[in-house]
C-alpha cells in the first residue's frame, strides 16, 4: 500500500513570496490533515478536511494560509505571502474512519 | 488547555543501555495516546499506541505504559542500538470529531555505538 505523498521536499523562497505544498493521502483515506513543525517543537494542526469539508481549521494563520481539497482527494496548502517564522516542516497526514493517523515525509519550507 | 510535554529534552547513552523517555499530559480525558518516532528529513513512523482503557503496549524493544489518572505515559527501549537515533514524540488523541492529535516537543535521542 502506497503511503502519503507530498512534494516538494523542499522549498527556499524569500519572504513575500508565495508557495504552495500538494499532498495526496492513502487510497480511501477521508480525512486529510495538515500540521506545520517548527524546529525543536512537535507538530501543530493547521487544518483538517473530512473529504472535502473542513472540520477543523482554528489554527490556520487565515490572513495567509489557505488550503483546499476540491475532490476530496489531492489537497495543497498555500502560503501568501510568507514570512520568516514560517519556515518549517509542513506534515500531511491521512486517516481512514476509525482508523490511525499516517503521515508523509514533509515539506521543509525555508524563507529567507 | 490541553498540553504535553516531554522530558528529556535530549539523551545520549552509550549504546545496549535501557532507556525511559517520558511524556506527561494536563487533560486526562485522553482517548488515546500514541508514540511516534521522526528520523531526520522524514515523516513521523508510529510506534505504539495505547488506548484509554490500556495500561501498556509492547512491540519488540519498545514498551510503553499509560497512568491516565497521573497524566502520564514513558516509553522504554531496552537493548538500545544506534539505529534507535531519533526523534521520539508522544501525542494524545481526545475524543470528539477532530481526532485531532496534541504533540509533545519530542526528545531527541542519541545512541552511541
Amino acid at each position: 500500500e502506497a503511503g502519503v505523498a507530498q512534494s516538494p521536499r523542499y522549498k527556499i523562497i524569500e519572504k513575500r513570496q508565495s508557495v504552495a505544498f500538494w499532498c495526496n493521502p492513502i487510497s480511501g483515506h477521508a480525512t486529510l490533515y495538515w500540521y506545520q513543525q517548527i524546529l525543536g517543537q512537535g507538530p501543530k494542526l493547521l487544518i483538517q478536511f473530512q473529504n472535502n469539508g473542513v472540520v477543523d481549521d482554528s489554527q490556520l494563520p487565515k490572513d495567509r494560509f489557505s488550503a483546499e481539497r476540491l475532490k476530496g482527494v489531492d489537497s495543497t496548502l498555500k502560503i501568501q505571502p510568507a514570512k520568516l517564522e514560517d519556515s518549517a516542516v509542513y506534515l500531511c497526514a491521512s486517516r481512514q474512519d476509525g482508523g490511525e493517523q499516517f503521515f508523509g515525509p514533509g515539506t521543509r519550507l525555508t524563507v529567507l | 488547555k490541553q498540553e504535553v510535554t516531554q522530558i528529556p529534552a535530549a539523551l545520549s547513552v552509550p549504546e545496549g543501555e535501557n532507556l525511559v523517555l517520558n511524556c506527561s499530559f494536563t487533560d486526562s480525558a485522553i482517548y488515546n495516546l500514541q508514540w511516534f518516532r521522526q528520523d531526520p528529513g522524514k515523516g513521523l513512523t508510529s510506534l505504539l499506541l495505547i488506548q484509554s482503557s490500556q495500561r501498556e503496549q509492547t512491540s519488540g524493544r519498545l514498551n510503553a505504559s499509560l497512568d491516565k489518572s497521573s497524566g502520564r505515559s514513558t516509553l522504554y527501549i531496552a537493548a538500545s542500538q544506534p539505529g534507535d537515533s531519533a526523534t521520539y514524540l508522544c501525542a494524545v488523541r481526545y475524543g470528539g470529531a477532530t481526532n485531532k492529535l496534541i504533540f509533545g516537543t519530542g526528545t531527541l535521542l542519541a545512541v552511541q555505538p
